[in-house]
């Protein structure tokens, strides 16, 4: 059974960067058929793809443009998780964060797993 | 403003059907078969219900499915359940790894 557990903190100051990281259990980082993606909701913005990371071969990552500019979200195949960094923060980030799975039911679009949240404020 | 247009609620009693609809454009509902749909009871994380329009994943009840035609794509839940009672919420691949979703729908269980 997958299981997907975040860590990082809930609340970060304005302009600094906001870190998550997603353990993985279950499967590896490595996969050649699972992509893993960052998802985030707010009462705003509602349902946000963040982005995703992923290995065929060699890693590649993707980003949406909104956040395009001040997003990474890389692997650590030593300890089988992927990580979010996002930076220069704004109120307008504040959400709740998931890390979620794709790709091993033949879909790269369908999450069939996802992280338990976490709720990030941004504020001083 | 979201990128899919979904009705902001529906609702239905136990037994009935219910269908929820997922309007998009050309670049991404209409020109891809991505579409997905996902349930969120309060302080859960979502849940997939349907994948690639038409899916189920393992585990998921048969009394769940998935449609499109054209720019629509739609969530059809038959003999409605108390436990269904949730938030729905459609996506799609927009293209140029892209990925967008509806605005949601609650699911009121009469």
């Amino acid at each position: 059974q997958v299981q997907l557990q975040q860590s990082g903190p809930g609340l970060v100051k304005p302009s600094q960067t906001l870190s998550l990281t997603c353990a993985i259990s279950g499967d590896s980082v490595s996969s050649n058929s699972a992509t893993y993606n960052w998802i985030r909701q707010s009462p705003s913005r509602g349902l946000e793809w963040l982005g995703r990371t992923y290995y065929r071969s060699k890693w590649y990552s993707d980003y949406a443009l909104s956040v395009k500019s001040r997003i990474s979200i890389n692997p650590d195949t030593s300890r089988n998780q992927f990580s979010l960094q996002l930076n220069s923060v704004t109120p307008e980030d504040t959400a709740v964060y998931y890390c979620t799975r794709a790709g091993n039911i033949g879909s790269y679009w369908g999450f069939d797993y996802w992280g338990q949240g976490t709720l990030v404020s941004v504020s001083s | 403003q979201p990128a899919l247009t979904q009705p902001a609620s529906v609702s239905g009693s136990p037994g009935q059907s219910i269908t929820i609809s997922c309007t998009g454009t050309r670049s991404d509902v209409g020109g891809h078969n991505y579409v997905s749909w996902y349930q969120q009871h309060p302080g859960k994380a979502p849940k997939l219900m349907i994948y690639d329009v038409t899916y189920r994943p393992s585990g998921v009840s048969n009394r769940f499915s998935g449609s499109k035609s054209g720019n629509m794509a739609s969530l059809t839940i038959s003999g409605l359940q108390a436990e269904d009672e949730a938030d729905y919420y459609c996506s799609s691949y927009r293209g140029v790894s892209t990925l967008v979703f509806g605005g949601g729908t609650k699911l009121t269980v009469l």
